[in-house]
């Protein structure tokens, strides 16, 4: 079974600032894919950020990159320059061999004016 | 394309009465996922349709819940005899097929509310 852990059950940043939040899982697969959802509070989640398993370098979209760790298992979000639309849950997750996403318990972010 | 859109957005049933959900995802996408969330928890998995073979269910899914996909295209989840503990967000997520990086696509859920 797949599992994916989010140690910060909540983290809050000041705008503009930059912010870490951590995952970590596990696998018994060799070829996987993570990915950062975020959700609002209107509840619809979306992508932020994937990553391939096979790809040592770290994936960035605009402020968002992550800081992926193959051998410990980790992969952790970094937003820069925090914006106060940031404010949301994130969500870790990890497709397993079934195709089906597995998520951790979230993050709530608050992003402080 | 609107994206997966879920119906009803929310539902507030009584103890013990069936209710049922409805998801339509985007329309060229071939997967279909139901997540449960309650408040302040990541997704869990329910179940997992390609085209209209349902592929995997989850232990979470007793007796009282059913899925559907016919012909491949909407979905319907219903929950038979609703107890307190079903009240959660129901989310639903389509994707294309591909490999597993392509991106799923989530609805806004339908909140069930179970009095």
């Amino acid at each position: 079974a797949q599992t994916v852990t989010q140690s910060q059950p909540e983290m809050s940043v000041q705008e503009a600032e930059t912010v870490t939040l951590s995952c970590t899982y596990d696998t018994s697969e060799s070829n996987y894919y993570l990915f950062w959802y975020k959700q609002p509070p209107s509840r619809q989640m979306i992508l932020v950020i994937r990553q391939e398993a096979y790809k040592q370098q770290n994936a960035t979209e605009n402020r968002f990159s992550v800081n992926f760790q193959k051998a410990a298992k980790s992969f952790s979000l970094k937003i820069s320059d925090s914006q106060l639309g940031d404010t949301a849950m994130y969500f870790c997750a990890i497709y397993n061999a079934g195709n089906m996403l597995t998520f951790g318990g979230g993050t709530r972010l608050m992003v402080k004016p | 394309d609107t994206g997966v859109s879920q119906n009803p957005r929310h539902k507030i049933t009584k103890r013990g009465q069936n209710v049922t959900f409805r998801c339509d995802p985007i329309s060229e996408h071939n997967r279909l996922y139901w997540y449960r969330q309650t408040l302040g928890q990541g997704p869990e998995f329910l179940t997992y349709f390609q085209n209209e073979a349902q592929l995997e269910k989850s232990r979470l899914l007793s007796d009282r819940f059913s899925a559907e996909r016919p012909k491949g295209s909407f979905s319907t989840l219903e929950i038979q005899r609703t107890e307190q503990g079903d009240s959660a967000m129901y989310l639903c997520a389509s994707r294309p097929g591909g490999g597993k990086n392509t991106e799923a696509f989530f609805g806004q859920g339908t909140r069930l509310t179970v009095v």
